[in-house]
């Protein structure tokens, strides 16, 4: 089975630009979750598609949005990136269902460079 | 803040000797997890211990948990230089969203 790919691996823009980053889950799980990791915060979660409904919600301001596909495909936006916003985009996908204890898998990540 | 924090922040050790880190969290958990990232790459699943367990084990990698501390370590025992990389634990209460501590970061050397 594949794991979890995101697209592209690298990134770099300006300030005041948008980017849309792309994450497809292992084959059958419905559920994708989004991070930000930087070296002075950490893993920052962002938000959890699910089903193609937005079920959890980080602390991000609205410049970070998201949405899900029907194939389970989900995609993150930035508009108005800040220098800030440097940071690796992680994508972690689980199985189905609502077991609180599902396994995440994470993809590579996309690292974003803002200039 | 209900965030995992990881103990110690650095960790720098001979190949062969055993490697323990540390977690510890402020508040009631469904579940802890620990992850591994290799430098640049996304994180690997280790091992996921309920609130009901106190010891796990998976090869070389020993968990252990104790919820009247709200703590837990891994052990890596017979560390090898791939064992290189930092490690994460992620704690699961009440939602599905895991909230993942700074991380330690283990250098092994052959």
């Amino acid at each position: 089975k594949a794991g979890v790919t995101q697209t592209p691996r690298y990134l770099i823009k300006t300030r005041g630009q948008q980017v849309t980053l792309s994450c497809s889950p292992i084959s059958g799980h419905r559920s994708v979750s989004w991070y930000q990791q930087t070296p002075g915060q950490g893993l920052q979660f962002l938000f959890e598609y699910f089903s193609e409904t937005q079920r959890n919600k980080g602390n991000f301001p609205g410049r970070f949005s998201g949405r899900q596909f029907s194939n389970s495909r989900s995609e993150m936006n930035v508009s108005t990136l800040e220098l800030g916003d440097s940071a690796l985009y992680l994508c972690a996908s689980s199985s189905p269902g609502a077991d609180k204890n599902n396994e995440q898998f994470f993809g590579p990540g996309t690292r974003l460079t803002v200039l | 803040s209900q965030q995992g924090e990881e103990d110690p922040q650095a960790l720098s050790i001979q190949e062969g000797e055993n490697a323990t880190m540390n977690c510890s969290y402020k508040t009631s958990i469904n579940n802890l997890q620990w992850y591994r990232q290799n430098s640049g790459r996304g994180l690997v699943h280790l091992i996921l211990i309920r609130s009901n367990e106190r010891e796990k084990h998976s090869g070389r990698l020993r968990v252990t948990l104790d919820t009247s501390k709200k703590s837990s370590s891994l052990l890596i025992t017979a560390s090898r230089a791939a064992d290189t990389a930092s490690y994460f634990c992620a704690i699961r209460r009440g939602s599905y969203i895991p909230t993942f501590g700074r991380g330690t970061s283990l250098i092994v050397h052959p």
